[in-house]
């Protein structure tokens, strides 16, 4: 398995509390990726990051920043919890982008916002 | 909007058959990926098929991918209760996409013992 550890696993806090997930990569691929997951549905693109301090919006991006001080690490900062964000929330990392490269997937955290 | 959209979305079959799952996307690809997950786990990667490609086989896995209809399927030969999860296909338009995959619902797969 790729070394992907999220943090936390699990999160309950209460609407319009800031919340933040971590991401550690030990492969030091370039491109990192946070989705979310919502029952029955596959996964939307939050933000993105090509490299440290290079970060893009995805699909789904209102209501979330993104931070990449490190290579290894990526951080999805909920500023104010609305229950909408109530997820499952994935990071994936891969080494390159243009050429086809497959992404490899955290085990995800999942988030209840009450 | 998804690009991709897995049908059937859910299939229940018994060990031994063979399980097929189809996806149709929307626009130009450079290739398609198919991933499974695990009840509670992240996805896992299974095999890529590039545009110019027209089968991949790997292991029990065969893929299939036809541009002209934009479409792709995913057969599982022999299936195992080990298959049982969801699969994922995404489309990845390549070049100055960042690597970014867009993927669809899924087809949740259920294999009964």
């Amino acid at each position: 398995d790729a070394g992907i550890t999220q943090s936390p696993r699990h999160k309950v806090t209460e609407t319009g509390t800031p919340v933040t997930l971590r991401c550690h990569q030990t492969e030091n691929h370039r491109y990192m990726y946070w989705y979310r997951q919502d029952p029955g549905h596959g996964l939307r693109l939050i933000h993105y990051s090509y490299g440290v301090k290079d970060t893009d919006k995805g699909e789904v991006s209102d209501g979330y920043s993104v931070s990449r001080s490190k290579t290894e690490d990526f951080l999805l900062t909920l500023e104010s919890a609305t229950s909408s964000q109530t997820s499952v929330y994935f990071c994936a990392i891969s080494r390159e982008s243009g050429a086809a490269q497959p992404q490899h997937f955290g085990d995800g955290t999942r988030l209840s916002i009450l | 909007s998804q690009q991709g959209e897995e049908d059937p979305q859910a299939l229940s079959i018994q060990e031994g058959e063979n399980a097929t799952m189809n996806c149709s996307y929307k626009t130009s690809i450079n290739n398609l990926q198919w991933y499974r997950q695990n009840s509670g786990r992240g996805l896992v990667h299974l095999i890529l098929i590039r545009s110019n490609e027209r089968e991949k086989h790997s292991g029990r896995l065969r893929v299939t991918l036809d541009t002209s209809k934009k479409s792709s399927s995913l057969l599982i030969t022999a299936s195992r209760a080990a298959d049982t999860a969801s699969y994922f296909c995404a489309t990845d338009a390549g070049r100055g996409n960042a690597g970014k995959s867009t993927f669809g619902d899924g087809t949740t797969l259920t294999v009964k013992p």
